[in-house]
């Protein structure tokens, strides 16, 4: 079975200062990788995937995330953060012959600060 | 393409209570997925529809559950006689999944409906 471990539940940055959210997958076979963001009472948008080919995914609001087989992470990153950017990040694991069933991470609460 | 649609957003109920929720997915989406997420925690899979075919159910899914998506367009989630252990964000999201081609992995997910059970 797969699963997701996301280090720290919560990350607080100042405005304009990197962002890095910890993901490790754990899969017997290879893996498809996901970030998710959900904003409070809100359903998840999907910020990124890795499905195959290139290992650097670059996503939308400037997020970018690296598959790292040898690591078996999928760590999130954005090179400058913006108040818009609080919310809670969910990584997700799915793998082929799962019917593209989600497992989920606990999610990390970015705080943004001025 | 309007999205993924939930209905209600937001609902109250006494324990012992049925409820029910709707999901209206992408309408050329052939999947269906129902999620529950408690507080402080991610999304939990609960069950999921190819068409009108319920295919596979997790084991959260208790007998006080089921789940339709009668005519292989939007779905419901019924609970039954409610406990306070079933307050939660009920997530439904929908995705295509063509048969013999290339899948896309990426779902679309609905606002959810908050159910608090009081």
């Amino acid at each position: 079975a797969q699963s997701v471990t996301q280090l720290g539940s919560h990350v607080s940055v100042s405005e304009g200062a990197l962002v890095l959210l910890r993901c490790n997958y754990s899969s017997s076979v290879p893996p498809y990788l996901f970030w998710y963001v959900q904003y409070p009472n809100q359903g998840l948008q999907l910020l990124l995937k890795y499905t195959t080919g290139a290992t650097l995914v670059k996503g939308i609001n400037g997020f970018e995330a690296e598959f790292k087989k040898s690591e078996t992470s999928f760590h999130l990153t954005k090179p400058s953060a913006h108040m818009s950017d609080a919310a809670e990040y969910f990584c997700a694991v799915t793998i082929t012959g799962t019917a593209s069933k989600l497992t989920f991470g606990t999610g990390t609460r970015l705080q943004v600060t001025l | 393409d309007t999205g993924v649609s939930q209905n209600p957003r937001h609902k109250i109920t006494k324990r012992g209570q049925n409820v029910t929720f709707r999901c209206d997915p992408i309408s050329e989406h052939n999947r269906l997925y129902w999620y529950r997420q408690t507080l402080g925690q991610g999304p939990e899979f609960l069950t999921y529809f190819q068409n009108e075919a319920q295919l596979e159910k997790s084991r959260l899914l208790s007998d006080r559950f089921s789940a339709e998506r009668p005519k292989g367009s939007f779905s419901t989630l019924e609970i039954q006689r409610t406990e306070q252990g079933d307050s939660a964000m009920y997530l439904c999201a929908s995705s295509f999944n063509p048969r013999g081609g290339r899948r896309d992995y990426g779902y679309t997910f609905g606002s959810g409906t908050r159910l608090t059970v009081v």
